[in-house]
């Protein structure tokens, strides 16, 4: 089967920084992606690891230990604008499998 | 092109009666997918596409479902006798799909959001 676990919900404080965590079982990957969703919005796409190790782009980061299966997202600098759904998705395939994305919320 | 688009962004319909959703992706994207998203969950996959042929169908897919690419171009999600439990945002996406690509990135369409009443 394929599962895929992140936290519901998370509270950060502007100009903090919070770690998102991932974790998934699927029975293959090609890659992990990271998408911020805005409430009533498409996913937008945010970054994705394929090998281990850390992806930095900006404020944002992304982590992948594939042994582990685990990822985690980084946000630097947190700004209200911020506050969305993250949503990780793996790459199995063809197509990829959404975890049920983590709720941010950021607070002045 | 500015990106995945899709049609109507909104639509209510009465149980029982057919709606039909149209994607239009990214111009040199050759694959499109279909997801249907309900609120606080991540998106469920439903099908996808490689230019015009349908490779991949979920099992969760009732047959009221259909889905068509006909020219590799624009999809269009037909749901027949619609159900309250369709209700959900449906969303688009596409990637390019060429050979030899290991990971292939989606990019998201704003969605048709659909209230069956």
């Amino acid at each position: 089967g394929q599962n895929i676990d992140q936290p519901t919900e998370m509270t950060a404080t502007e100009g903090a920084i919070v770690q998102i965590n991932c974790t998934y079982q699927t029975s293959g990957f090609n890659g992990l992606f990271w998408y911020q969703q805005h409430a009533g919005e498409a996913p937008t796409f945010l970054s994705y690891n394929v090998l281990d190790g850390l992806e930095e782009k900006g404020r944002f980061s992304s982590f992948l230990s594939r042994s582990k299966g685990y990822s985690y997202l980084l946000l630097k600098e947190l700004q209200m604008k911020d506050s969305a759904s993250y949503l990780c998705a793996v790459s199995g395939g063809q197509n990829f499998v959404f975890g049920p994305g983590t709720r941010l919320s950021v607070l002045p | 092109d500015t990106g995945v688009s899709q049609n109507p962004r909104h639509k209510i319909t009465k149980r029982g009666q057919n709606v039909t959703f149209r994607c239009d992706p990214i111009s040199e994207h050759n694959r499109l997918y279909w997801y249907r998203q309900t609120l606080g969950q991540g998106p469920e996959f439903l099908t996808y596409f490689q230019n015009e042929a349908q490779l991949e169908k979920s099992r969760l897919l009732s047959d009221r479902f259909s889905a068509e690419r006909p020219k590799g171009s624009f999809s269009t999600l037909e749901i027949q006798r619609t159900e309250q439990g369709d209700s959900a945002m449906y969303l688009c996406a596409s990637s390019l799909g060429r050979a030899g690509l290991t990971t292939d990135t989606q990019y998201f369409g704003p969605g048709t959001r659909l209230t069956v009443l």
